[in-house]
């Protein structure tokens, strides 16, 4: 299982752009890239998921360059309620019989 | 489409007490595993089932167990109960490379 690493925090002020990169240089060839995000005291929230280039969608964008041993995940114009841990998983999730593996994640800051 | 369910949202049990936890997959979802989320250990993997098979075991004790039944619900069980059980214990399920997740279950033990 590919390991990841990502940022322990992060700030930013309401109205922003926020791109939080994920590092995982051992990424596997049938792996996806995962993001969610996670308020305190309830379950990660599934966000965006992708295997290469560009995914978009109502929430978020993911990048992802040719070689795939990272990805940011952009968050167009954050509001304080975007607050959160967000965490980028690597790995085919059927596959793995289930085991997600988390990091820190990234606690991100959001202030009016 | 109704999300994955957890239940109860919040317990409190005594040292030594066993207590039972139940997830309910989202409709279709065959794949159901399950989660400790402690302040100072963060996410860790519980178990996973799949068809009412385990097929995968994180590493906890044995007195984490858990099964899944025909229609795919979950339950998992904590036995002689510790004080560092409290934690969130949280549900997913999944039918391919995408997992949701569940509120959660806050266990308190004291």
């Amino acid at each position: 299982l590919a390991k990841t690493t990502q940022p322990i925090s992060m700030d930013s002020y309401e109205g922003q752009e926020v791109n939080i990169t994920c590092s995982h240089n051992n990424i596997a060839t049938n792996d996806y890239i995962t993001w969610y995000q996670q308020f305190p005291s309830q379950g990660p929230r599934f966000i965006i998921q992708g295997y290469k280039t560009k995914v978009t969608n109502e929430v978020a964008s993911l990048f992802i360059p040719a070689d795939r041993k990272s990805s940011t995940l952009s968050l167009p114009r954050v509001s304080l309620s975007d607050t959160a841990v967000y965490y980028c998983l690597v790995g085919r999730f059927y596959n793995q019989g289930g085991k997600l593996i988390f990091g820190q994640g990234t606690e991100l800051s959001v202030k009016p | 489409k109704a999300g994955v369910t957890q239940t109860p949202r919040y317990l409190i049990k005594t040292r030594g007490q066993q207590v039972t936890l139940s997830c309910s997959p989202i409709s279709g979802h065959r794949s159901v595993s399950w989660y400790q989320q402690t302040p100072g250990q963060g996410l860790q993997f519980l178990f996973e089932y799949f068809s009412e098979t385990q097929r995968n075991k994180g590493n906890f004790p044995g007195r984490f167990s858990g099964r899944q039944f025909s229609n795919s619900r979950s339950e998992m069980n904590v036995s002689t109960l510790e004080l560092g059980d409290s934690a969130l214990y949280l549900c997913a399920s999944s039918q391919g490379t995408e997992a949701f997740f569940g509120q959660g279950t806050r266990l308190t033990v004291v």
